[in-house]
């Protein structure tokens, strides 16, 4: 089985400064990792994945994520917010069920309030 | 280049009735999963289709059930709706349904069952 745990319900964060959502994950196996955005009356927005290689992925919009094996944790940042940033946070780990297909795991979603 | 598109983007139903919801898969992928995304919470994963057969479910039961169509574009529907039906449904598609494939998500459904 697997997992995902964003702890934070809500992240506030002052614009200009970095943001920091927090994702730990639980899978059996390698872990292929998503972010997503999603706006008020929205669906789900991709925001960047991890898959193989480097521990640093780069996104959309300016947004970042790094991936940690020892930590079990794929923390999404952006190194300075926008008022524009505001919304909800999903993380998702994929699993692969012996070739029955793929079927994204989301974690409760982290609000991001970013005050100007 | 369209994205993935679903309709209708509000219904309202009563309890007990039945409901359909399509979706229009993002030009060049084959892959349909449908997610339910109740107030508050994450996306839950209802089912997958591909090649016009459910390749892979979640935890839901037999009132949700679904259709591929030959052009890759699919219906969800949901037989004896209960209150907690109501919620978002989105539609996602992928290029293949492999695991390092990214979904794209439509714009939702949104379903209050009165």
């Amino acid at each position: 089985a697997q997992s995902v745990a964003q702890p934070e319900d809500q992240v506030n964060v002052a614009e200009g400064n970095p943001l920091t959502v927090k994702c730990t994950y639980s899978v059996s196996g390698n872990p292929y990792l998503f972010w997503y955005v999603q706006y008020p009356n929205r669906g789900l927005q991709f925001l960047l994945k991890y898959i193989t290689g480097d521990n640093l992925v780069k996104g959309s919009y300016g947004f970042e994520a790094e991936f940690n094996k020892s930590q079990t944790s794929f923390h999404l940042k952006k190194p300075s917010a926008l008022v524009s940033d505001s919304a909800l946070y999903f993380c998702a780990v994929s699993y692969w069920d012996n070739n029955a297909g793929n079927m994204l795991t989301f974690g409760g979603g982290t609000r991001l309030m970013v005050k100007p | 280049d369209a994205g993935v598109t679903q309709s209708p983007t509000h219904l309202i139903k009563t309890r007990g009735q039945q409901v359909t919801l399509r979706c229009s898969p993002k030009s060049g992928h084959d892959t349909v999963s449908w997610y339910q995304q109740a107030l508050g919470q994450g996306p839950q994963f209802i089912f997958q289709y591909y090649e016009e057969e459910e390749r892979q479910r979640g935890n839901f039961p037999d009132r949700f059930s679904g259709h591929q169509f030959p052009n890759y574009s699919s219906e969800l529907n949901v037989n004896a709706l209960l209150l907690g039906d109501s919620a978002l449904y989105l539609c996602a598609s992928s290029p293949a349904g492999r695991n390092t494939d990214t979904q794209y998500f439509g714009p939702g459904t949104r379903l209050t069952v009165l």
